[in-house]
């Protein structure tokens, strides 16, 4: 069965680098599309960041130019390098993989989550 | 593309048929999805293509709309539909996600 298990959450002070993982089991993660959202804490739902699954990437403006998401299809991880954390970045992390087809769009198979937390 | 849902909390009883709505700020066709999130955990899928519902979600729940309205139905509410609802719009980038209805028990 698909599985997607972050890890890499922590505490982190303001300016420094985190680095996400999200290892993928049960599927041929190279013909997937993947996904990162946030929540932060009380929050709603917040889009990331979109790799494709030949490595082209896209971000929310809240992010760009600070956070940059990669993959290796040869262990099947995900990965979401952050960098200059901020407090606003405080929230727990979602992979998920993208459904992108005739049938619609949409993020079925999500991640149980990381925790970031930006704090001095 | 921003979001709007309505209602952003409700309460309700048992039984009662509940609709959650979200207007897109632009056309989005039917590229719409809800999901369901209770605490602590990831979201779940419950509906895409704005009215297709992923398979093992119980049929109380279904989606409606298609460029810019959109609803999601809960036929008659079972306890263990109390939990916040999000839709998410996927024809363009930046995904979006709306702000969230969180449904309480009356």
């Amino acid at each position: 069965q698909v599985q997607l298990v972050e890890s890499g959450g922590g505490v982190v002070q303001p300016g420094r680098s985190l680095r996400l993982s999200c290892a993928a089991s049960g599927f041929s993660f190279s013909s997937y599309a993947m996904q990162w959202v946030r929540q932060a804490p009380g929050k709603g739902l917040e889009w990331v960041a979109v790799i494709s699954y030949d490595g082209g990437d896209g971000y929310a403006d809240s992010v760009r130019g600070r956070f940059t998401i990669s993959r290796d299809n040869s262990k099947n991880t995900l990965y979401l390098q952050m960098n200059s954390l901020r407090v606003e970045d405080t929230a727990v992390y979602f992979c998920a993989r993208y459904e992108y087809g005739d049938n619609g769009r949409y993020f079925h198979h999500w991640g149980q989550g990381t925790l970031v937390t930006v704090s001095s | 593309i921003q979001l709007t849902q309505s209602p952003s909390s409700l309460s309700a009883s048992v039984g009662d048929r509940v609709t959650i709505t979200c207007r897109a700020s632009q056309g989005i066709s039917s590229y719409l999805a809800w999901y369901q999130q209770k605490p602590g955990n990831a979201p779940k899928l419950l509906i895409y293509a704005a009215s297709t519902l992923q398979g093992g979600v119980p049929s109380r729940f279904s989606g409606s709309g298609s460029g810019t309205d959109f609803t999601l139905t809960i036929s008659s509410l079972q306890p263990e539909d109390f939990a916040a609802y999000y839709c998410q719009q996927l024809n363009s980038y930046p995904i979006t996600f709306g702000q969230g209805t969180r449904l309480e028990i009356k």
